[in-house]
C-alpha cells in the first residue's frame, strides 16, 4: 500500500488567496483526520471523519477553514481567504478504526507558506 | 488551552544510555495515551500506547509509564540508538483528543 498521500507537498501563496490541500487515505480505512503543526502549538486536530461523515470539527480555527470528504478515498481542506498565520505543516491521517483511541497513519504533510 | 504538555522541547542523550521523555496532561477524562515518533519531512508514526487501566506497557526497547494520580506519562528508551533521534509526540484520548508539542531527541554516537 502507498500509505496516506497528500498533495501538494509544498504550497506558497499570497495572503487572500484560496488554498486547497488534498488527501487520499489508505484504502479500507474508515476514519480520516486533518492536523495542523506549528512550533507553538504542536499538532492540533482540526477535524475528523468517520465513513466520510464529519464527527468533530471543533478544532477548525475559523470559518475560513472548511473540510470535505466526498468519498472514502478523497478529502480536501480548504482555506479561503488564507492569512500569513495559517502558515504551518498540515497533516492528513487515516485509521481503520472509528475512534481516536487507536493508531493513526499519517501522510508526509503539506508545508503551507502564506506570504 | 494546552491540555497535553511536553515541557522539554529538546533532549540529548549518549548512545546506549536511557532516554526519558515526559508528558503531562490536565484532563482527567483522558483514558488512553499514545506516543508517536516523527522524522524531518515525514509524518508521525505510531510507537507505543497505554490504557489508563495499566501503569506500564513495554515493547522492545520502549516502555511507557503512566501515573494517573500525577497525570503524567513518560516514555523510556533503553538503550538509546542514533536512529532514535527524532521528535516524539505524546497524545491523549478520551472525551477529547490532543497531541503535545513534541520533544526533539538527539542521541549522540
Amino acid at each position: 500500500d502507498a500509505g496516506v498521500i497528500q498533495s501538494p507537498r509544498h504550497e506558497v501563496t499570497e495572503m487572500g488567496q484560496e488554498v486547497t490541500l488534498r488527501c487520499k487515505p489508505i484504502s479500507g480505512h474508515n476514519s480520516l483526520f486533518w492536523y495542523r503543526q506549528t512550533m507553538m502549538r504542536g499538532l492540533e486536530l482540526l477535524i475528523y471523519f468517520n465513513n466520510n461523515v464529519p464527527i468533530d470539527d471543533s478544532g477548525m480555527p475559523e470559518d475560513r477553514f472548511s473540510a470535505k470528504m466526498p468519498n472514502a478515498s478523497f478529502s480536501t481542506l480548504k482555506i479561503q481567504p488564507s492569512e500569513p498565520r495559517d502558515s504551518a505543516v498540515y497533516f492528513c491521517a487515516s485509521s481503520p478504526w472509528r475512534t481516536t483511541y487507536n493508531e493513526q497513519f499519517f501522510g508526509p504533510g503539506t508545508r503551507l507558506t502564506v506570504l | 488551552d494546552q491540555q497535553v504538555k511536553q515541557n522539554s522541547p529538546s533532549l540529548s542523550v549518549q548512545e546506549g544510555r536511557i532516554s526519558i521523555l515526559n508528558c503531562d496532561y490536565t484532563n482527567s477524562m483522558f483514558d488512553y495515551f499514545l506516543w508517536y515518533k516523527k522524522y524531518p519531512a515525514e509524518g508521525p508514526t505510531f510507537l507505543i500506547s497505554i490504557s489508563s487501566i495499566k501503569d506500564k506497557n513495554e515493547d522492545g526497547r520502549f516502555t511507557v509509564f503512566l501515573n494517573k494520580s500525577a497525570k503524567h506519562l513518560s516514555l523510556h528508551i533503553v538503550p538509546s540508538q542514533p536512529g532514535d533521534s527524532a521528535v516524539y509526540f505524546c497524545a491523549a484520548s478520551g472525551n477529547q483528543f490532543y497531541f503535545g508539542t513534541g520533544t526533539s531527541l538527539t542521541v549522540i554516537p
